[in-house]
């Protein structure tokens, strides 16, 4: 059982270019987020998803894109990356059942210059 | 909208001090969720607690213990006998408690920990 798992670890893009940051989680749990950790302004939800094939927004989802095409996975897509994308991202995931707890990945830490 | 206040930026405390951590929220919901999550040095984020709305009973878990006061909007977070292991960012975080919305956190800007010996 490997909970939320997210690859890369370390990304570095040029301004412009585009890439996906994956997320996968082995818990069968409906629900998955994204969110982005900048200095001094904790984490912000990006999008998230309540199921395959819902998605919405969340706080800041701008310039990012998501799609939910199974249950286990959730990637989130960079089209056109900005220097104002560099931060940390955290993709998390919950369920109904039982506790409200969001399990959360260990991160992809993104720089674009 | 949600939102989480903790006005501590940073606390520095000697070893086996007792220390807060604050955390106030606002929210128009009746019934939500508050949490606490632990960001080590290393970066991952540890669940510490969920607590619910309709719940005011206060936690203990070791040397952790926390008091939830919905007359002042407030979920406040104690250690007690402070360890070097404690230093690490904590967030507080609110979230609606419907199907569904409980996935949405709102987090505060967190409170760094620094515990000295």
């Amino acid at each position: 059982n490997a909970g939320v798992t997210q690859t890369p670890k370390f990304q570095v893009l040029k301004t412009g270019q585009s890439m996906t940051l994956q997320c996968a989680q082995d818990m069968n749990h409906e629900y998955m987020s994204w969110y982005r950790q900048d200095p001094g302004m904790g984490l912000r939800l990006i999008h998230y998803s309540v199921g395959a094939g819902i998605t919405d927004q969340g706080e800041v989802p701008n310039g990012y894109n998501v799609s939910r095409s199974t249950t286990e996975d959730f990637p989130l897509r960079l089209l056109s990356a900005a220097p104002s994308q560099t931060s940390v991202y955290f993709c998390a995931s919950s369920t109904d059942r039982g506790k409200y707890e969001q399990y959360f990945g260990p991160g992809t830490r993104l720089t674009v210059t | 909208a949600q939102k989480v206040t903790q006005a501590q930026t940073e606390i520095s405390v000697v070893e086996k001090e007792d220390v807060t951590l604050d955390c106030v929220y606002e929210t128009r919901d009746t019934t939500y969720y508050l949490f606490w999550y632990k960001q080590p040095p290393s970066g991952e984020l540890v669940f510490l607690i969920r607590r619910n709305s309709f719940d005011e009973q206060n936690e203990i878990s070791g040397r952790y213990s926390w008091n939830f006061q919905k007359s002042t909007s407030s979920f406040n977070f104690t250690i007690t006998a402070s360890q070097v292991v404690d230093s690490a960012v904590y967030f507080c975080a609110l979230s609606e408690a419907n199907t569904g919305t409980a996935s949405k956190l709102t987090f505060g800007t967190g409170t760094r920990l620094q515990v000295m010996l």
